[in-house]
């Protein structure tokens, strides 16, 4: 079945850890998307990546980062920095970036203890 | 600013009638693009319905259709026939130009169908 992993499901950490958040897909899309969902809220872009070894900030890109050394692979990790992490995470991807329709994984729901 | 409205924190209907979700949206761009994604309990976001700003008809896909008022910048969901298998979150978003970076979404509808 060809779609979007993500892992773990739940995920809590401590404050001053960082932890990295999974993101894997197999539909050989070029475009790879980070989101973060809060409550009562829409989805919020965090970073994107065109294509592989090359990714941009999106609209709340302050506290994370991001890496995509394979066309699969789409990592958040989530730093210390980043001062309000608890949400939700959507990793999402397309064929390309202008492509209409978005696929989305399952998501993980980090909660900072 | 909000750049997408929608109104209704949560709606219910009936099963096997047809339901309108709201959406408004603000942009002064000429060319920009109109998606609803459903969200059920599981957390994934599953793709509806596109509707570009330069198509003269009314976007439908099975069950679903986008009613696009352009004047009013509304983008309305249609769902006849509702299942339960509706009951979700469902979502309106903008993209202005061509890049799905530039998506906006608003703060969605939790709609419930009743037995």
């Amino acid at each position: 079945d060809g779609g979007i992993t993500q892992s773990p499901k739940y995920l809590f950490r401590k404050e001053g850890q960082n932890v990295t958040l999974s993101c894997e897909q197999n539909l050989n899309h070029d475009a790879m998307y980070w989101y973060r969902q809060d409550p009562g809220q829409g989805l919020r872009l965090i970073y994107y990546s065109q294509i592989v070894n090359d990714f941009q900030k999106g609209d709340i890109a302050e506290g994370y980062s991001v890496s995509r050394e394979k066309k699969e692979s789409f990592p958040l990790t989530v730093t210390s920095a980043q001062k309000n992490p608890t949400a939700f995470y959507l990793c999402a991807s397309s064929i390309d970036d202008s492509h209409n329709e978005q696929f989305f994984g399952p998501g993980t729901r980090l909660t900072v203890l | 600013a909000q750049k997408i409205t929608q109104t209704q924190p949560g709606m219910f209907v009936q099963e096997k009638e047809a339901v309108t979700l709201d959406c408004t949206y603000d942009t002064s761009d000429q060319s920009y693009g109109l998606f609803w994604y459903k969200q059920p309990s599981s957390g994934e976001m599953i793709f509806l319905i596109y509707q570009g700003s330069y198509d003269e008809q009314n976007a439908t896909e099975g069950r679903y259709s986008l009613n696009f008022q352009k004047a009013r910048k509304s983008a309305n969901l249609v769902i006849s026939a509702s299942q339960l298998g509706d009951s979700a979150m469902y979502f309106c978003a903008m993209r202005e130009g061509r890049r799905n970076n530039d998506m906006r979404f608003g703060a969605g509808t939790r709609l419930t169908v009743k037995p």
